[in-house]
């Protein structure tokens, strides 16, 4: 498949732990964030977004937190799984149209 | 339903040559938005095209353009190909709504080498 950021920083962890992804952001005129996934081999999909009125939303095992005071995203996935292992990307959306993507984080889940 | 459809998947090209690549959207997107990944610069936004006219651009040079048609499907296409071009081309489809660039779905890319 291919190879995707080949020197990322990566975050390893123990099956059934939570884990925490983070990411910075630069525009504080941003108007919605997003987390990605990206296995190998696939585009990017979609995980979850935030708007930026928010500081907090739940999904589906995971759940964005937004603080917006040192313009820091984090992702956490509860009970991580095999099939969690991946590059996660945030993305930040500004006027609406500007898309701005992080540089992302490879999560390793050890058996 | 099918989703979106990238072709070719793997192509080398010369410095100097031009190329184009395909994209066919989800069923009933009117949305597509070209995006180049490489290793060094990441997932970097290229354009979006909605209802066969370009809504959105990334900063990219000219050299980079792309059409949409009546059918929703987009080609991008690369002049004067350059080495720094080699990359992953990403295709990535919506409604077009509201939500149209937050809910999007990708295709599975184009890896272009450029020799």
């Amino acid at each position: 498949g291919e190879s995707v950021g080949l020197h990322l920083p990566t975050l390893s962890v123990q099956e059934g732990d939570n884990s925490i992804i983070n990411c910075a952001y630069s525009n504080s005129a941003s108007d919605y964030f997003i987390w990605y996934k990206q296995e190998s081999g696939k585009g990017p999909q979609f995980i979850i977004d935030i708007r930026s009125n928010m500081d907090k939303r739940q999904g589906q095992r995971v759940t964005v937190l937004l603080n917006k005071t040192v313009k820091h995203l984090s992702l956490q996935i509860a009970a991580t799984q095999p099939g969690d292992s991946a590059v996660y990307f945030c993305a930040e959306i500004y006027y609406g149209q500007n898309f701005v993507f992080g540089p992302g984080t490879r999560l390793s889940v050890l058996p | 339903k099918a989703g979106v459809t990238q072709t070719p998947r793997y192509l080398i090209k010369t410095r100097g040559q031009q190329v184009t690549l395909s994209c066919s959207p989800i069923s009933g997107h009117r949305s597509v938005s070209w995006y180049q990944q490489t290793p060094g610069q990441g997932l970097q936004f290229l354009f979006e095209y909605f209802s066969e006219t370009q809504r959105n651009k990334g900063n990219f040079p000219g050299r980079f353009s792309g059409r949409q048609f009546s059918n929703s499907r987009s080609e991008m296409n690369v002049s004067t190909l350059e080495l720094g071009d080699s990359a992953l081309y990403l295709c990535a489809s919506s409604s077009g709504g509201d939500r149209g660039l937050i809910e999007q779905f990708f295709g599975p890319g184009t890896r272009l080498t450029v020799l």
